[in-house]
């Protein structure tokens, strides 16, 4: 079946370090891809998404490419701060029609 | 618009017990979704809805737990006899068919934790 691994957490970086987060896929057909966040004690929130092959989505300083050949949506921030400090999830969407699949999750922490 | 609502956020509950939990979408979205999510663990799907109609349940879904939607605004999720592997985060997550189809992500409720002891 479809399924989203990342790496495991945590991670814990320094304030201003550089982020890499890795997740790769595993889909039937061609995916939209998402990374969503979650901030201790708050439901998940959508940081951004791609939709096709080479797509790139950004969103407060964040990024991930969507690289069908790798399979991958590695999300990077060059500058992480503290307020970053939450638990972030890859997932996947095959079609309008199926439901949104998640990996597990990989929390990161910053210190100042 | 206040988003997706979800009540109660914490539920404490015996063991044998019956829980029904609450998700108000956002009102002009369709779609509605329930997950469950453990710790440490990413969201898992359950259930859901477009406007009134249950479209797909997961295998999750055991006989104990039933949803609804009536009328297709707020929805249900009941969990009969509940168990201690129960015990998880419940999420609520609305969207519009069109947003879905275009690529485009659910809006989350900050769901709601159960415990059962």
């Amino acid at each position: 079946g479809d399924s989203v691994t990342q790496m495991e957490g945590p991670v814990t970086l320094s304030e201003e370090a550089f982020l890499t987060i890795n997740c790769t896929y595993t889909a039937t057909g061609y995916p939209s891809l998402f990374w969503y966040v979650q901030y201790p004690g708050e439901g998940l929130q959508l940081l951004l998404k791609a939709t096709k092959a080479d797509d790139k989505g950004s969103n407060k300083g964040f990024e991930a490419t969507y690289r069908k050949e790798t399979t991958s949506f590695h999300l990077e921030k060059g500058s992480v701060q503290v307020s970053d400090s939450a638990v972030y999830f890859c997932a996947l969407s095959i079609t309008g029609n199926t439901p949104l699949v998640f990996g597990k999750g990989t929390r990161l922490s910053v210190i100042a | 618009d206040t988003g997706v609502s979800q009540n109660p956020r914490h539920k404490i509950t015996k063991r044998g017990q019956n829980v029904t939990f609450r998700c108000d979408p956002i009102s002009e979205h369709n779609r509605l979704y329930w997950y469950r999510q453990t710790l440490g663990q990413g969201p898992e799907f359950l259930t859901y809805f477009q406007n009134e109609a249950q479209l797909e349940k997961s295998r999750l879904l055991s006989d104990r737990f039933s949803a609804e939607r009536p009328k297709g605004s707020f929805s249900t999720l009941e969990i009969q006899r509940t168990e201690q592997g129960d015990s998880a985060m419940y999420l609520c997550a609305s969207s519009l068919v069109w947003d879905v189809r275009n690529g485009y992500g659910y809006t989350f409720g900050s769901g709601t934790r159960l415990t059962v002891v």
